[in-house]
Order: C-alpha cells, then structure tokens, then sequence
C-alpha cells in the first residue's frame, strides 16, 4: 500500500528565517510526486511535479527536491504570505488515477 | 471561468434532504475526480471518471451518488448524510495519469 508521511505536522519560522518541509513515501514505483498548497477553506493549489529522483524545480522562495524515499520543499526567505498547509502526495506507475496524500504540514510565518 | 468550478461553496443540509454539488473544468481534461477532506485526515479519494469509465473507492457510502454527463461536468448528489459527512468537498480534473488540478471545494454541514 503506498504510504506518504509529512514532518513536521506545523512550523512556526519568523520572515526570512529559511527552513524545509519533509515527505516521506513509500510507492511501488514512482510515476509523480506532487506538491500542492492549500489555504484554509480553499481547494489545493499546484505547485511542482517531480517525476525522477535528483530532480528539482523552483518557484518564487519555494524549491521542491526528490530522492528515491523522500522530497523536500525547501523556503528560502519565507514571507507572511507564505502561510498555508502544503500537502505532498504520490502516484504509482500503472496505479489507475490513484495518487496519496499525506496530511500536510501547516506553515505559519510570522512577521 | 478558468480552471475548475465548484458549485455551492457552502451547503447546510438535514440528514432528510437530498442535494447535488456541481463541479465543472475549462482545462480540457478529460478525468475527473471527487475527493473529501476532513480536519486531521489527508484527501481521501470517492470517485474517478476518466474516458467515460467510472472507478469508485468501495469504502464510499451509497448515499453519495456520482454523475458525469461529459468530460467538463461531474455532480455528486447527496442523500440521507449523516453528520460525520460533514467536510470539504473537493473536485479535481486531469489528463489520464497526470497532474490533477482543484476546485475551491464546497464546504458541507449536515445537521
């Protein structure tokens, strides 16, 4: 069964202060790894896709990284507006539209 | 209209009513989806349509019913909930094994 884990669960940092979110997966074949971001009562928002392990991608203060067991989202410099959970999940290859969520973790950056 | 659209984006109902969500996407995909999100657990997966085929999670209650009249249009109709239904509702679209893209979610009370 494919399994994703997010650690931490919430991370307080101060603006500026740079720090990286974890999600751990277990898959019988990676086919994509997804990072969403989700604001609350809102839908998630799609950030990156990561297809092979040492793949990497950036957007704006956000970098998304990938290993054959784990991916980071990197912030570098985060700024208020950067609040929000952001949700990994994975697809397996041959898996049929099935992708796995983890539960995310919730950022807040503090002023 | 871009992306997906989700229709209500808030729904109060007795655990007597019947009522429909409406999902509808302006990405020319042509697999849609129905997930629910629930406080502390990660998006869990109800139904799939994809090329006119349906695939459902089994461990869905028959009280929600999907329908998916064209490849730009999925509903789910809702009957008899029960409290513990009560959550975000959320509609995604993709190319077959890609990247699926939400809505804004309808947000379900049920009393």
């Amino acid at each position: 069964e494919d399994q994703v884990t997010q650690s931490p669960e919430a991370l307080r940092l101060q603006e500026g202060e740079s720090s990286s979110l974890n999600c751990s997966y277990t898959v019988s074949g990676l086919r994509g790894l997804f990072w969403y971001r989700q604001d609350p009562g809102k839908g998630p928002e799609f950030l990156f896709t990561l297809y092979s392990a040492g793949e990497e991608k950036e957007k704006e203060r956000l970098k998304a990284t990938l290993t054959k067991k784990e991916s980071f989202l990197h912030i570098t410099a985060p700024k208020p507006e950067d609040s929000a959970t952001y949700l990994c999940a994975v697809q397996a290859d041959g898996g049929y539209q099935k992708v796995t969520f983890g539960i995310g973790t919730k950022l807040q950056v503090i002023p | 209209e871009t992306g997906v659209t989700q229709t209500p984006r808030h729904l109060v109902m007795g655990m007597t009513n019947k009522k429909s969500l409406k999902c509808e996407q302006h990405l020319g995909h042509n697999a849609m989806y129905w997930y629910k999100q629930s406080a502390k657990k990660p998006l869990e997966l109800m139904f799939v349509y994809s090329l006119e085929e349906r695939v459902e999670n089994n461990s869905v209650p028959s009280r929600f019913s999907p329908e998916c009249p064209n490849s730009s249009h999925l509903f789910l109709h809702l009957h008899t909930l029960q409290p513990e239904d009560s959550a975000l509702y959320l509609c995604a679209s993709s190319h077959p094994q890609g990247t699926q893209y939400f809505g804004p979610g309808t947000r379900l009370l049920v009393l």
